[in-house]
């Protein structure tokens, strides 16, 4: 089992839905990562959280700590939102030093215009 | 200073022969990380550095494997007598330090990533 779950892994929507995208973890973290996927590969970091609530724009992404958990939002989703969507970890090592990002698998979402 | 850059973007190679990235990452941090990604799955870590140090390598990072940080700006990966299972994207990253509750922790900012082909 890998230590981070996402779900679904490919999601189609039509323009103007709400979308969630779910993440399930089995490490201790000091922080979870929502990250963008564009084709051609770079990287955009959306969310780094910790605790509770973020929202930037339309996106809102949400973590459970006790249940180890998150989920991504988009509100009046677009088809510019078409991205694969990733979620990692900082884990906790021994020497207390949050670093290294461990990965899910992604999302792949396609909003349909 | 705009981000992460990495050079080449793409690189197109015979089996075993040798190839070198390189990842300049965004000059006040400290940190950088190299990650590898194949096509359907999510990134993977293969070494980071603190400064000039390298910290942590994965036991993905074979003996085939080198990274170096000389100076504590710029990184360089090399991949020595490449295999076609070494085809993947090669992602580098850098990172600045954030407070969070348990400790500091790093918000890692991505390069464009160095695509190799190996035939």
């Amino acid at each position: 089992k890998n230590e981070v779950e996402q779900s679904p892994q490919n999601l189609t929507a039509q323009e103007g839905e709400f979308i969630t995208i779910n993440c399930s973890y089995s490490v201790g973290i000091s922080a979870l990562h929502w990250l963008q996927q564009h084709p051609g590969g770079g990287i955009v970091s959306l969310f780094m959280l910790s605790t509770g609530k973020k929202k930037h724009g339309r996106l809102i992404a949400t973590i459970n700590i006790q249940e180890k958990h998150s989920s991504l939002h988009i509100t009046a989703s677009h088809p510019r939102d078409s991205a694969v969507y990733i979620c990692a970890v900082s884990s906790q090592n021994s020497g207390g030093s949050n670093y290294k990002l461990t990965f899910g698998k992604g999302t792949l979402l396609t909003v349909n215009p | 200073d705009t981000g992460v850059s990495q050079d080449p973007r793409h690189k197109i190679t015979k089996r075993g022969q040798n190839v070198t990235f390189r990842c300049d990452p965004i000059s006040e941090h400290n940190r950088l990380y190299w990650y590898r990604q194949t096509l359907g799955q999510g990134p993977e870590f293969l070494t980071y550095f603190q400064n000039e140090a390298q910290l942590e390598k994965s036991r993905l990072l074979s003996d085939r494997f080198s990274a170096e940080r000389p100076k504590g700006s710029f990184s360089t990966l090399e991949i020595q007598r490449t295999e076609q299972g070494d085809s993947a994207m090669y992602l580098c990253a850098s990172s600045l330090a954030h407070l969070v509750a348990g400790g500091p922790t790093y918000e890692q900012f991505f390069g464009p990533g160095t695509r190799l082909t190996v035939l």
